[in-house]
């Protein structure tokens, strides 16, 4: 079973920086296969990025995906205020797996 | 418009067994190219994949849950319901339940979540 692992736990950043999360898995990945969400206080998570690189609808773009193998980014180029969450990546190799997720917090 | 929805007990007895039913509209659970998972999540935790299930009745479990989990589905209905069996104090969580989309086996719509409680 594919294990995911997200760093940093804790990114604390300011508004209009950038941001880059990552997501390692423990055997390369196919790429079409793997999916950011990001997850607000109360809230259901919502799909922001699938096969590595490809917006979902009404995902601004200042959101990106990249990699490939076993490393994986999600970037954020200039943060908003509304960007302030917790962002999971997640791998279907069969079963699916979800990483611990990284919690962008407002420095 | 895509919605789900959870709905179940909020709060179960530890050795109890738990179902939990997802109603949908907006699709029909007919429809090949899409299916419907559940994804937990205890307080303050990261989000633990269940399992999923397809038109054609293809499910997939987790692994280490396998044995107490089941699946089904009545498509006439627009309704999953997932059963957990041996209900432990650490199976609190919200569980969601959300639509699966074949091409990229990811989930494009969540329900809000129904927190489970299980407690004496």
């Amino acid at each position: 079973e594919i294990v995911l692992t997200q760093s940093p736990g804790t990114l604390s950043l300011s508004p209009g920086e950038r941001a880059t999360l990552s997501c390692r898995a423990s055997q390369s990945l196919d790429s079409n296969y793997l999916t950011w969400y990001q997850q607000k206080p109360g809230q259901a998570p919502k799909r922001l990025i699938c096969g590595t690189f490809i917006r979902a609808t009404g995902t601004p773009d200042r959101f990106s995906g990249s990699g490939s193998g076993t490393d994986f980014t999600l970037t954020i180029s200039r943060l908003e205020p509304e960007d302030f969450a917790v962002y999971y990546c997640q791998y279907y190799g069969g079963p699916c797996s979800f990483g611990q997720g990284t919690k962008l917090e407002i420095k | 418009q895509v919605t789900l929805k959870e709905s179940g007990p909020v709060l179960v007895k530890p050795t109890e067994t738990l179902t939990l039913t997802c109603t949908v509209s907006g699709f029909s659970l007919s429809n090949d190219k899409v299916g419907v998972g559940w994804i937990r999540q205890p307080p303050g935790k990261a989000l633990e994949w269940l399992a999923h299930i397809f038109s054609n009745d293809e499910t997939s479990y987790n692994t280490s849950l396998k044995t107490r989990l089941t699946l089904s589905k009545d498509t006439s209905r627009g309704q999953v319901a997932l059963t957990m069996t041996n209900m432990d104090p650490l199976d609190t969580a919200t569980y969601f339940c959300a639509r699966i989309y074949r091409s990229k086996y990811d989930f494009d719509f969540w329900g809000q979540g129904t927190l489970v409680t299980v407690s004496s």
